[in-house]
């Protein structure tokens, strides 16, 4: 069946710092891709998506772009802040999960000052 | 701007006593789901809603049970808790399946 695979966390890093995050994905057909967040002590919430190969989603300077050859949607941003620490969970949706979000299992971002 | 406000934010419950977890949205939504998340681990689809009056199984439904009376709301039973169910849990609503709207959490200890 469909699958999402995230890096394991913690991922630490200090301020200014280049982040990746990796996100790979298993469907049938052409799923739609998407980043979480959740900050501490609050619920997830839509960090960015992108539903078709190439696309670029982006929001508050960080990326992902959908690469349909290696099946990947991996986070980026270029200069992280200490507030950018989350839990950052990847998910995709398709047709046979009835448009049903399926999810990674998060990866805990540390930043440091 | 409510959103998807839960209730309560904390409890601890003893093995066998039932309690229900409130979830309500003013933002009109059709859908509504409910998420276990386990420590470090991902969401766990419970049950969801494309609508009053309509419900459905998720992955782990097993000592749950839920009601869908009205769009603004869907409330969580837990009939005779067990340890196992300790976890925080999610209330989400959306307008389409993919973007949803999550609420602040529930979090549920069985002791």
């Amino acid at each position: 069946g469909d699958s999402v695979t995230q890096m394991e966390g913690p991922v630490t890093l200090s301020e200014e710092a280049f982040l990746t995050i990796n996100c790979t994905y298993t469907a049938t057909g052409y799923p739609s891709l998407f980043w979480y967040v959740q900050y501490p002590g609050e619920g997830l919430q839509l960090l960015l998506k992108a539903t078709k190969a190439d696309d670029k989603g982006s929001n508050k300077g960080f990326e992902a772009t959908y690469r349909k050859e290696t099946t990947s949607f991996h986070l980026e941003k270029g200069s992280v802040q200490v507030s950018d620490s989350a839990v950052y969970f990847c998910a995709l949706s398709t047709m046979d999960s009835n448009y049903q979000l399926i999810w990674g299992a998060g990866t805990k971002l540390i930043i440091k000052p | 701007n409510a959103g998807v406000t839960q209730t309560p934010k904390f409890r601890i419950l003893k093995i066998g006593q039932s309690m229900t977890l409130q979830c309500t949205q003013d933002m009109n939504h059709n859908y509504m789901y409910w998420y276990r998340q386990d420590p470090g681990m991902g969401l766990k689809l419970i049950y969801y809603s494309v609508g009053a009056g309509i419900t459905d199984k998720g992955e782990v439904p097993n000592g749950y049970n839920v009601s869908r009376s009205t769009t603004e709301d869907f409330p969580l039973r837990l009939e005779l808790a067990a340890p196992s169910q300790t976890s925080v849990y999610f209330c989400a609503s959306s307008y389409s399946p993919n973007i949803q709207y999550f609420g602040a959490g529930t979090r549920l200890s069985v002791l």
